[in-house]
């Protein structure tokens, strides 16, 4: 079956250390996303990639980067300027514009 | 982005039909109305979208207003493993493909 894959699904880092978090969809979609979500909150979006070695921020971008070098694949990386970065992280993809997405089951990260 | 108000929680029985209502009265003529669903530490379940007429799926139907300022998405019979938040969210398909989150309806389902 298709869907998206997210890698690990916990995650534990010390203060100060840049950390990537794992996307991976099968479902031949062009766009793809990474949302980020505190306790008791909605999401909020983090990047978002509508097509191939291109992405724009979306509206929590900093302390966060990402790439976009292959359709299926979508990293999202932590780095140690994210000033609270223990979350679940979110990525889902889209076909095109309109449509359904399609999420993963999320990463936990935790920093200690 | 067009914003939706949702109410903070709601209640339900078992094998009764519920009705979650969602206002988005400064919708665009190029919104699509979605709705999404999310069980504590996972990932938001597709629920159903719309643009202008009523949808229906296994899952659930959604019931558009005349005016598109409003909507409700029905669960004909709910069930305990439909207890869930759930997110109306307004997609703006002319332009991005952005889905904008609010914080949604509990909904509690009682046995």
């Amino acid at each position: 079956d298709g869907g998206i894959t997210q890698s690990p699904k916990y995650l534990f880092r010390k203060e100060g250390q840049n950390v990537t978090l794992s996307c991976e969809q099968n479902l031949n979609h062009d766009a793809m996303y990474w949302y980020r979500q505190d306790p008791g909150q909605g999401l909020r979006l983090i990047y978002y990639s509508q097509i191939v070695n291109d992405f724009q921020k979306g509206d929590i971008a900093e302390g966060y980067s990402v790439s976009r070098e292959k359709k299926e694949s979508f990293p999202l990386t932590v780095t140690s300027a994210q000033k609270n970065p223990t979350a679940f992280y979110l990525c889902a993809s889209s076909r095109d514009r309109g449509g359904r997405y399609t999420f993963g089951s999320g990463t936990r990260l935790t920093v200690v | 982005d067009a914003k939706t108000t949702q109410p903070n929680s709601m209640e339900s029985n078992e094998e009764e039909p519920v009705h979650l209502p969602c206002n988005h009265s400064t919708i665009s003529g190029t919104d699509y109305i979605h709705w999404y669903r999310q069980l504590p530490s996972q990932g938001p379940e597709y629920v159903i979208h719309g643009l202008t007429s009523n949808v229906n799926n296994r899952m659930a139907s959604l019931a558009i207003a005349e005016d598109r300022k409003s909507s409700t998405l029905i669960l004909h019979r709910a069930t305990l493993r439909d207890a869930a938040v759930y997110y109306c969210i307004l997609l703006n398909g002319g332009s991005n493909y952005k889905l904008t989150f609010g914080k949604g309806t509990l909904l509690t389902v009682n046995p």
